[in-house]
């Protein structure tokens, strides 16, 4: 079974530059997520969605960041215009959310290490 | 604020040794506590979790411990291999429920652990 798919694996921009990151979680998994894990430190969500729907969004930081989950498959994060403090590795996961059960666990993909020059 | 503390932020264990990583949190409303091992260019991935109903769970060689009155959880690692080298990350959560943050995973810093042969 194919894992979490991300891409680019890397990406060097110059800050106020826009950039853009894709997912294809786990066939199946109904539930989608994006962390920003920044050097040295552990993942911290920025959005999860439950099919199409972005059910907690309070951690992107919305005025440069957008993300969006079209016919509640493959998603794609955007930033616009990105910062040096944007530099961070990020990672999508997915879970099947399964009723009755009350946490699924979540499967992680290789993420996208970001540089902001 | 760091919803939870995780120690040491390194650890360096000879092989064939015990591993000890141990985390702290505040919200009592947690109940899912898992740890993930992550390696270098790789996505975080579980690696054992236990809920506050019981106190102790061992898969193999990696057992969580989990002190409910202390709001504390620890991982072991029995006869540590070199191959364990990676850095851990304990985190926790709050339950499911569809449309609010109750769901999202809070990590700690991370450990990197080195076994030595």
């Amino acid at each position: 079974e194919a894992g979490v798919v991300q891409s680019p694996r890397y990406k060097i921009i110059e800050k106020k530059q826009p950039v853009a990151f894709w997912c294809n979680p786990i066939s199946g998994h109904n539930t989608l997520y994006w962390y920003r894990q920044n050097l040295g430190q552990g993942p911290e969500l920025l959005i999860r969605y439950e099919n199409e729907e972005a059910v907690d969004d309070s951690q992107l930081p919305k005025d440069r960041f957008s993300a969006e989950r079209l016919k509640g498959v493959d998603s794609t994060l955007k930033i616009q215009p990105a910062e040096l403090g944007d530099s961070a590795v990020y990672l999508c996961a997915s879970s099947l959310e399964v009723s009755g059960r009350k946490v699924n666990e979540q499967f992680f993909g290789p993420g996208t290490r970001l540089t902001v020059l | 604020q760091q919803q939870v503390k995780q120690s040491p932020q390194s650890l360096i264990v000879q092989k064939g040794g015990i591993s000890i990583i141990n985390c702290a949190y505040e919200n009592t409303a947690f109940d899912y506590f898992p740890w993930y091992q992550q390696f270098p260019g790789k996505g975080p991935a579980l690696l054992i979790a236990i809920r506050p109903d019981v106190s102790e769970k061992k898969e193999g060689r990696f057992t969580i411990s989990f002190n409910k009155s202390a709001k504390q959880f620890s991982l072991h690692i029995m006869d540590s291999q070199p191959g364990d080298s990676a850095t851990y990350f304990c985190a926790a959560s709050r339950g499911r429920h569809r449309g609010s943050t109750l769901g999202r995973l809070y990590f700690g810093r991370g450990t990197q652990l080195t076994v030595w042969p």
